[in-house]
Protein backbone atom coordinates (compact mmCIF):
# COMPACT_ATOMS: atom_id res chain seq x y z
CA UNK A 1 0.00 0.00 0.00
CA UNK A 2 1.19 3.32 -1.03
CA UNK A 3 2.26 5.79 2.25
CA UNK A 4 3.01 9.74 2.58
CA UNK A 5 4.00 10.87 5.60
CA UNK A 6 4.31 14.48 6.13
CA UNK A 7 6.06 16.44 9.21
CA UNK A 8 5.55 17.78 11.33
CA UNK A 9 1.82 17.80 11.79
CA UNK A 10 1.86 21.43 13.16
CA UNK A 11 4.42 24.00 13.45
CA UNK A 12 4.10 27.67 15.26
CA UNK A 13 6.63 30.12 13.79
CA UNK A 14 7.17 34.07 13.71
CA UNK A 15 6.98 36.37 10.79
CA UNK A 16 10.50 36.36 9.27
CA UNK A 17 11.27 32.79 10.21
CA UNK A 18 12.57 30.18 7.09
CA UNK A 19 10.65 26.36 7.92
CA UNK A 20 11.01 23.63 6.20
CA UNK A 21 8.36 21.25 5.94
CA UNK A 22 9.27 17.03 5.14
CA UNK A 23 7.23 14.28 2.88
CA UNK A 24 8.60 11.20 2.78
CA UNK A 25 7.02 8.22 0.92
CA UNK A 26 6.64 4.90 0.54
CA UNK A 27 5.07 3.54 -3.10
CA UNK A 28 5.93 1.62 -6.17
CA UNK A 29 6.55 3.25 -9.61
CA UNK A 30 7.33 6.77 -8.36
CA UNK A 31 5.93 9.09 -10.90
CA UNK A 32 5.43 12.61 -9.43
CA UNK A 33 5.19 14.56 -5.80
CA UNK A 34 2.97 17.39 -5.61
CA UNK A 35 2.73 20.38 -3.15
CA UNK A 36 -0.49 21.76 -2.28
CA UNK A 37 -1.42 25.21 -0.28
CA UNK A 38 -4.79 25.16 1.82
CA UNK A 39 -6.48 27.85 3.57
CA UNK A 40 -9.82 28.20 4.44
CA UNK A 41 -11.11 26.06 1.57
CA UNK A 42 -9.31 24.30 -1.19
CA UNK A 43 -6.37 23.40 -1.48
CA UNK A 44 -3.88 25.21 -4.77
CA UNK A 45 -1.55 23.91 -6.23
CA UNK A 46 2.28 24.88 -5.58
CA UNK A 47 4.87 22.65 -7.14
CA UNK A 48 5.12 18.91 -8.79
CA UNK A 49 8.02 17.60 -8.90
CA UNK A 50 9.45 14.88 -10.82
CA UNK A 51 12.81 12.65 -12.02
CA UNK A 52 13.15 15.13 -14.91
CA UNK A 53 12.58 18.16 -12.17
CA UNK A 54 13.65 17.74 -9.05
CA UNK A 55 13.50 21.57 -7.94
CA UNK A 56 11.22 24.06 -8.03
CA UNK A 57 11.07 27.62 -7.04
CA UNK A 58 8.33 30.41 -6.47
CA UNK A 59 9.04 33.49 -5.36
CA UNK A 60 9.32 32.32 -1.16
CA UNK A 61 9.12 28.96 -1.82
CA UNK A 62 11.13 26.11 -2.83
CA UNK A 63 11.24 22.75 -3.09
CA UNK A 64 13.37 19.73 -3.72
CA UNK A 65 12.84 16.28 -4.48
CA UNK A 66 15.83 13.67 -3.33
CA UNK A 67 14.71 10.50 -4.92
CA UNK A 68 17.45 8.24 -3.00
CA UNK A 69 15.95 9.02 0.46
CA UNK A 70 12.17 9.14 -1.32
CA UNK A 71 11.09 12.48 0.06
CA UNK A 72 10.82 16.21 -0.08
CA UNK A 73 10.86 19.32 1.58
CA UNK A 74 9.24 22.18 0.96
CA UNK A 75 10.40 26.16 1.87
CA UNK A 76 8.99 29.44 2.93
CA UNK A 77 11.63 31.77 3.68
CA UNK A 78 10.82 35.29 5.09
CA UNK A 79 7.21 33.79 6.38
CA UNK A 80 4.14 35.98 6.55
CA UNK A 81 1.29 35.64 8.01
CA UNK A 82 -0.42 34.87 4.89
CA UNK A 83 1.38 31.60 4.57
CA UNK A 84 -0.79 30.27 7.52
CA UNK A 85 -2.36 27.29 5.90
CA UNK A 86 -2.05 23.41 5.48
CA UNK A 87 0.48 22.05 3.59
CA UNK A 88 -0.60 18.78 1.64
CA UNK A 89 2.58 17.00 -0.01
CA UNK A 90 0.95 13.97 -2.51
CA UNK A 91 2.36 11.18 -4.57
CA UNK A 92 1.34 9.88 -8.06
CA UNK A 93 2.51 6.22 -8.71
CA UNK A 94 1.73 2.90 -10.50
CA UNK A 95 1.85 2.46 -14.28
CA UNK A 96 -1.62 4.16 -15.76
CA UNK A 97 -3.02 5.52 -12.29
CA UNK A 98 -4.73 8.69 -11.89
CA UNK A 99 -4.48 8.40 -7.97
CA UNK A 100 -2.62 11.16 -5.91
CA UNK A 101 -2.30 9.01 -2.25
CA UNK A 102 -2.12 12.67 0.09
CA UNK A 103 -0.29 13.33 3.02
CA UNK A 104 -2.13 14.69 6.47
CA UNK A 105 -0.71 17.40 6.53
CA UNK A 106 1.17 20.46 8.06
CA UNK A 107 -0.04 23.19 9.51
CA UNK A 108 1.50 25.99 9.38
CA UNK A 109 0.75 29.04 11.68
CA UNK A 110 2.59 31.89 11.23
CA UNK A 111 2.14 34.65 13.97
CA UNK A 112 3.11 38.49 14.08
CA UNK B 1 -7.06 28.95 -15.33
CA UNK B 2 -9.10 26.08 -14.47
CA UNK B 3 -12.74 25.97 -12.64
CA UNK B 4 -14.30 23.35 -10.68
CA UNK B 5 -17.53 24.56 -8.81
CA UNK B 6 -18.95 22.64 -6.15
CA UNK B 7 -23.44 22.74 -5.96
CA UNK B 8 -23.09 24.02 -2.12
CA UNK B 9 -20.53 25.49 0.30
CA UNK B 10 -22.33 24.11 2.90
CA UNK B 11 -25.13 21.38 3.44
CA UNK B 12 -27.20 20.40 6.65
CA UNK B 13 -29.14 17.10 6.29
CA UNK B 14 -30.76 14.21 8.35
CA UNK B 15 -29.90 11.29 9.12
CA UNK B 16 -31.32 8.45 6.37
CA UNK B 17 -31.89 11.55 3.67
CA UNK B 18 -30.77 10.98 0.04
CA UNK B 19 -27.93 13.33 -0.63
CA UNK B 20 -26.30 14.75 -3.68
CA UNK B 21 -23.39 16.33 -3.77
CA UNK B 22 -22.53 18.00 -7.30
CA UNK B 23 -19.23 18.96 -9.53
CA UNK B 24 -18.51 20.59 -12.54
CA UNK B 25 -15.58 21.54 -14.00
CA UNK B 26 -14.64 24.17 -17.46
CA UNK B 27 -11.56 22.95 -18.54
CA UNK B 28 -12.53 19.43 -20.18
CA UNK B 29 -10.68 17.23 -17.83
CA UNK B 30 -10.08 13.60 -18.32
CA UNK B 31 -10.68 12.41 -14.38
CA UNK B 32 -12.53 13.48 -11.81
CA UNK B 33 -12.24 12.64 -7.81
CA UNK B 34 -14.26 12.72 -5.06
CA UNK B 35 -12.63 12.85 -1.23
CA UNK B 36 -13.74 13.67 2.12
CA UNK B 37 -11.27 15.31 4.53
CA UNK B 38 -11.30 14.83 8.11
CA UNK B 39 -9.20 16.34 11.14
CA UNK B 40 -6.06 13.90 12.04
CA UNK B 41 -7.37 11.84 8.62
CA UNK B 42 -6.15 13.72 6.06
CA UNK B 43 -7.73 13.95 2.38
CA UNK B 44 -9.17 10.31 1.52
CA UNK B 45 -10.23 9.17 -1.74
CA UNK B 46 -13.68 8.31 -1.87
CA UNK B 47 -14.40 7.37 -5.77
CA UNK B 48 -12.68 9.02 -9.28
CA UNK B 49 -13.63 8.88 -12.49
CA UNK B 50 -11.46 8.89 -16.04
CA UNK B 51 -14.00 9.13 -18.30
CA UNK B 52 -17.70 9.50 -18.97
CA UNK B 53 -20.02 6.53 -17.58
CA UNK B 54 -16.52 4.79 -16.14
CA UNK B 55 -16.18 5.02 -12.18
CA UNK B 56 -13.40 3.59 -10.03
CA UNK B 57 -13.60 2.65 -6.35
CA UNK B 58 -11.23 4.74 -4.23
CA UNK B 59 -9.76 3.88 -0.40
CA UNK B 60 -13.26 4.89 1.16
CA UNK B 61 -16.27 4.03 -1.21
CA UNK B 62 -18.76 2.70 1.32
CA UNK B 63 -21.87 4.53 1.37
CA UNK B 64 -21.48 6.44 -1.62
CA UNK B 65 -22.21 6.16 -4.72
CA UNK B 66 -20.96 8.58 -8.27
CA UNK B 67 -22.26 9.30 -11.44
CA UNK B 68 -20.58 11.08 -14.81
CA UNK B 69 -23.06 11.04 -17.58
CA UNK B 70 -21.19 14.20 -18.83
CA UNK B 71 -17.33 14.95 -19.24
CA UNK B 72 -17.96 17.94 -17.03
CA UNK B 73 -19.66 17.21 -14.19
CA UNK B 74 -19.40 14.75 -11.59
CA UNK B 75 -22.05 13.79 -8.93
CA UNK B 76 -21.41 12.30 -5.43
CA UNK B 77 -24.35 10.59 -3.81
CA UNK B 78 -25.18 9.75 -0.41
CA UNK B 79 -27.86 7.12 -0.62
CA UNK B 80 -28.87 7.24 3.06
CA UNK B 81 -27.10 9.41 5.14
CA UNK B 82 -25.40 8.87 8.53
CA UNK B 83 -23.63 10.77 11.22
CA UNK B 84 -20.26 9.44 10.28
CA UNK B 85 -20.49 11.03 6.81
CA UNK B 86 -20.67 14.43 8.35
CA UNK B 87 -17.04 15.90 6.83
CA UNK B 88 -15.46 18.02 4.15
CA UNK B 89 -16.00 16.87 0.66
CA UNK B 90 -13.63 18.20 -1.89
CA UNK B 91 -13.94 17.57 -5.73
CA UNK B 92 -11.00 17.64 -7.73
CA UNK B 93 -10.19 17.34 -11.91
CA UNK B 94 -7.02 16.55 -13.88
CA UNK B 95 -6.34 16.48 -17.39
CA UNK B 96 -4.84 13.16 -18.00
CA UNK B 97 -1.47 11.24 -16.67
CA UNK B 98 1.60 11.98 -16.31
CA UNK B 99 2.55 16.00 -16.05
CA UNK B 100 -1.47 16.89 -16.75
CA UNK B 101 -2.06 14.41 -13.42
CA UNK B 102 -2.28 17.72 -11.25
CA UNK B 103 -5.78 17.61 -9.86
CA UNK B 104 -7.47 20.95 -9.06
CA UNK B 105 -10.25 21.46 -6.52
CA UNK B 106 -13.25 22.58 -5.82
CA UNK B 107 -14.03 24.81 -3.02
CA UNK B 108 -15.07 22.10 -0.56
CA UNK B 109 -19.19 21.35 0.54
CA UNK B 110 -19.29 21.00 3.96
CA UNK B 111 -21.81 18.39 4.96
CA UNK B 112 -23.44 18.29 9.16
CA UNK B 113 -25.45 15.06 8.81
CA UNK B 114 -27.63 15.60 12.10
Amino acid sequence: EDKVVQSPLSLVVHEGDTVTLNCSYEVTNFRSLLWYKQEKKAPTFLFMLTSSGIEKKSGRLSSILDKKELSSILNITATQTGDSAIYLCAVSSGAGSYQLTFGKGTKLSVIP
Amino acid sequence: DVKVTQSSRYLVKRTGEKVFLECVQDMDHENMFWYRQDPGLGLRLIYFSYDVKMKEKGDIPEGYSVSREKKERFSLILESASTNQTSMYLCASSLGSGVQETQYFGPGTRLLVL
